[in-house]
């Protein structure tokens, strides 16, 4: 059973275009997030979601945005792609402020 | 401000024990975790710290934390080729349960 899973895992897009990355939790935890990889591996945050509620958002692009239609699923969609949003995004949740369990991320590559 | 810093490498022999070191700047640091990435993976979690504590042990690992240093270790013992991945340090600072990484050190363990 996989706690945090993330689809696709592998995303490889033209510049311009538009394009969602889902993820969903078995673990029944509150809260949720978004970080970026980038390719020194240097990891951000971006979002972080409280029971469907948007509690951290990290100075990211409007390009980017967050959806969670329900605690389980944390959703992200980026606009308008841009050749340095290519990273490895990756989802996580937790109880609460804690330990944080991550998907297998996505490796976006816009070309 | 929020800074966690590690050392990028280190390279120890199949059987000896790695100790992988971490600084970090904020003092209200409530939780410091240690996540293992292996190449092409997500992060697993492999131990974390409350921040009132000075040490603590999980089989092969042992962390250690002087928060009047703000130094936080993570020692594995008789390390073993299985070990090779890259190590982050993170904190979390209580707000939201954003955590904050450290660039990750990358352990080779040569045979």
């Amino acid at each position: 059973d996989t706690a945090v899973s993330q689809t696709p895992k592998y995303l490889v897009t033209q510049m311009g275009n538009d394009k969602s990355i889902k993820c969903e939790q078995n673990l029944g935890h509150d809260t949720m997030y978004w970080y970026k990889q980038d390719s020194k591996k240097f990891l951000k945050i971006m979002f972080s979601y409280n029971n469907k509620e948007l509690i951290i958002n990290e100075t990211v692009p409007n390009r980017f945005s967050p959806k969670s239609p329900d605690k389980a699923h944390l959703n992200l969609h980026i606009n308008s792609l841009e050749l340095g949003d290519s990273a490895v995004y990756f989802c996580a949740s937790s109880r609460g402020p804690g330990e944080a369990f991550f998907g297998q991320g996505t490796r976006l590559t816009v070309v | 401000g929020e800074d966690v810093e590690q050392s990028l490498f280190l390279s120890v022999r199949e059987g000896d024990s790695s100790v992988i070191n971490c600084t970090y700047t904020d003092s209200s640091s409530t939780y410091l975790y240690w996540y293992k990435q292996e190449p092409g993976a997500g992060l697993q979690l492999l131990t974390y710290i409350f921040s009132n504590m000075d040490m603590k042990q999980d089989q092969r690992l042992t962390v250690l934390l002087n928060k009047k240093d703000k130094h936080l270790s993570l020692r594995i013992a008789d390390t073993q080729t299985g070990d090779s991945a890259i190590y982050f340090c993170a904190e979390s600072i209580d707000q939201g349960g954003k955590l904050i990484f450290g660039q990750g050190t990358e352990l080779s363990v040569k045979p």
